[in-house]
C-alpha cells in the first residue's frame, strides 16, 4: 500500500529552527510537496521537490532525497504566525497526491 | 481575486438527504478536484476533473458523484447521506493534472446526523 509518515505533533521555541521529517512509500514518485494549513483554514502551497536536493525559499527550505524515500521541511527564526499543520504529498505513478495526515507544529513564546 | 470558492461554508444533514456541495474557481485552471479531510488521516481523493468534460474516480468515490460540464465549476453531489461522510470538505484546482500547486477552497464543514 501505499504511506506517508510524519510526526504527529511537533513544539519549537519563537526564533528558533525546526525540522519536520516525511518518510514515503508509493507507487512510483512524481513530485513531493509541502503545505501549511492553520487551524480552520484551507490547505497553501509551500514547497515542490521532484529532483534531490535542497530547495530554498526565504525561511523555510525542503529536502528530497529519492533513493531514501525522505523529505524534510526545515523552518528558520520561527514565527508566532508559523503555527499550523504542515502537510507532507506525494505525487505517485497516476499523478495522484498521496497525502501524510500532517504534523502540527506548536510555537512557544 | 477570487481564486477558488465554496459554498456552503458549513451545513448540518439529516441521514438519507441528499445535497450537492459546490466550488467555483475563476483562475481557469484545467484540473479541479475534491478531497475530504478527517480528524488523524490525510486528505483523501473523492473525485478530480483534468479537464471540463471528464471525470475520475478518487480513492474514496463511495456515495459521491460529481461533473464537470464547464471549466469554472465542479460540484459534489452526496445522494443520500451517512454520518461516516461527516468530514471537511475542500475543492481544488490546478494548472494542469500532471503539473504544479494546487489551489484551495476555504472547505465545507459538513454534519451527518
Amino acid at each position: 500500500g501505499q504511506n506517508i509518515d510524519q510526526p504527529t505533533e511537533m513544539t519549537a521555541t519563537e526564533g528558533a529552527i525546526v525540522q519536520i521529517n516525511c518518510t514515503y512509500q508509493t507507487s512510483g514518485f512524481n513530485g513531493l510537496f509541502w503545505y501549511q494549513q492553520h487551524a480552520g483554514e484551507a490547505p497553501t502551497f509551500l514547497s515542490y521537490n521532484v529532483l534531490d536536493g535542497l530547495e530554498e525559499k526565504g525561511r523555510f527550505s525542503s529536502f528530497l532525497s529519492r533513493s531514501k524515500g525522505y523529505s524534510y521541511l526545515l523552518l528558520k527564526e520561527l514565527q508566532m504566525k508559523d503555527s499550523a499543520s504542515y502537510l507532507c504529498a506525494v505525487r505517485d505513478n497516476n499523478y495522484q497526491l498521496i497525502w501524510g495526515a500532517g504534523t502540527k507544529l506548536i510555537i512557544k513564546p | 481575486t477570487a481564486g477558488i470558492t465554496q459554498a456552503p461554508t458549513s451545513q448540518i444533514l439529516a441521514a438519507g438527504r441528499s445535497m450537492t456541495l459546490r466550488c467555483t474557481q475563476d483562475m481557469r485552471h484545467n484540473a479541479m478536484y475534491w478531497y475530504r479531510q478527517d480528524l488523524g488521516l490525510g486528505l483523501r481523493l473523492i473525485h478530480y476533473s483534468n479537464t471540463a468534460g471528464t471525470t475520475g474516480k478518487g480513492e474514496v468515490p463511495d456515495g459521491y458523484s460529481v461533473s464537470r460540464a464547464n471549466t469554472d465549476d465542479f460540484p459534489l453531489t452526496l445522494a443520500s447521506a451517512v454520518p461516516s461522510q461527516t468530514s471537511v470538505y475542500f475543492c481544488a484546482s490546478s494548472v494542469g493534472g500532471e503539473t504544479t500547486e494546487a489551489f484551495f477552497g476555504q472547505g465545507t464543514r459538513l454534519t451527518v446526523v
